[in-house]
């Protein structure tokens, strides 16, 4: 069975600094995607970044970038000159690439908090 | 906006009843997934419906059943309401029941927050 983990359940970052939140998972699958989403206040998931396995080269948009560690199996997001707008709880989540369904394995989730 | 409206956004019922959760999914998706996210906690898969047949289930009762309709749009019912099952619902969209390296992106819609009492 496919686990993830997010071991920083609140973080905090000054406007236009830099943060790193982690995220580990457990899977024998070979074949898989990496997500991050983000989740404001009005509860809806939103895509943040997509990672697939088998891509040795870390996924990145515009301000949102990944650090893929395979062998580690480690999947954080680092998020530059943070914004307001960047307040929420972020989940990392695991799709089996091989599976019947494209179900997603969250963690448990880190709220960031942007301060101004 | 992702295209994936629910309904209601929020209720309240007591222990033993029956609830009904909507959802409709985007333009030309034919997937339709619920999840389960309880307070404080990251969302768990329910289950899948796939050009209305059941897909996929996780790791919930009987009591959570779904349906969904030939425009694919679709509904999640749950029987005999426990204290446990108050949690925000959510309901996923996605072009087809497979994973794939792109195309096949998963949108969100807002949730329902059902309560019991």
């Amino acid at each position: 069975a496919q686990t993830v983990t997010q071991s920083q359940p609140e973080m905090s970052v000054q406007e236009a600094e830099t943060v790193t939140l982690s995220c580990t998972y457990d899977t024998s699958e070979s074949n898989y995607y990496l997500f991050w989403y983000k989740q404001p206040p009005s509860r809806q998931m939103i895509l943040v970044i997509r990672q697939e396995a088998y891509k040795q080269q870390n996924a990145t948009e515009n301000r949102f970038s990944v650090n893929f560690q395979k062998a580690a199996k480690s999947f954080s997001l680092k998020i530059s000159d943070s914004q307001l707008g960047d307040t929420a709880m972020y989940f990392c989540a695991f799709m089996n690439g091989g599976g019947a369904t494209n179900k997603l394995i969250f963690g448990t989730g880190t709220l960031l908090a942007v301060q101004p | 906006e992702t295209g994936v409206t629910q309904s209601p956004t929020h209720l309240i019922k007591t222990r033993g009843q029956q609830v009904t959760l909507r959802c409709s999914s985007q333009s030309g998706h034919n997937t339709v997934s619920w999840y389960q996210q309880a307070l404080g906690q990251g969302p768990q898969f329910i289950f899948q419906y796939y050009r209305e047949e059941e897909n996929g289930r996780g790791n919930f009762p009987p009591r959570f059943s779904g349906l969904q309709f030939p425009n694919y749009s679709s509904e999640l019912n749950v029987n005999a309401l426990e204290l446990d099952d108050s949690a925000l619902y959510l309901c996923a969209s996605s072009k087809d029941r497979l994973p794939s390296s792109s195309g096949n992106t998963i949108y969100f819609g807002e949730g329902s927050w059902l309560t019991v009492v």
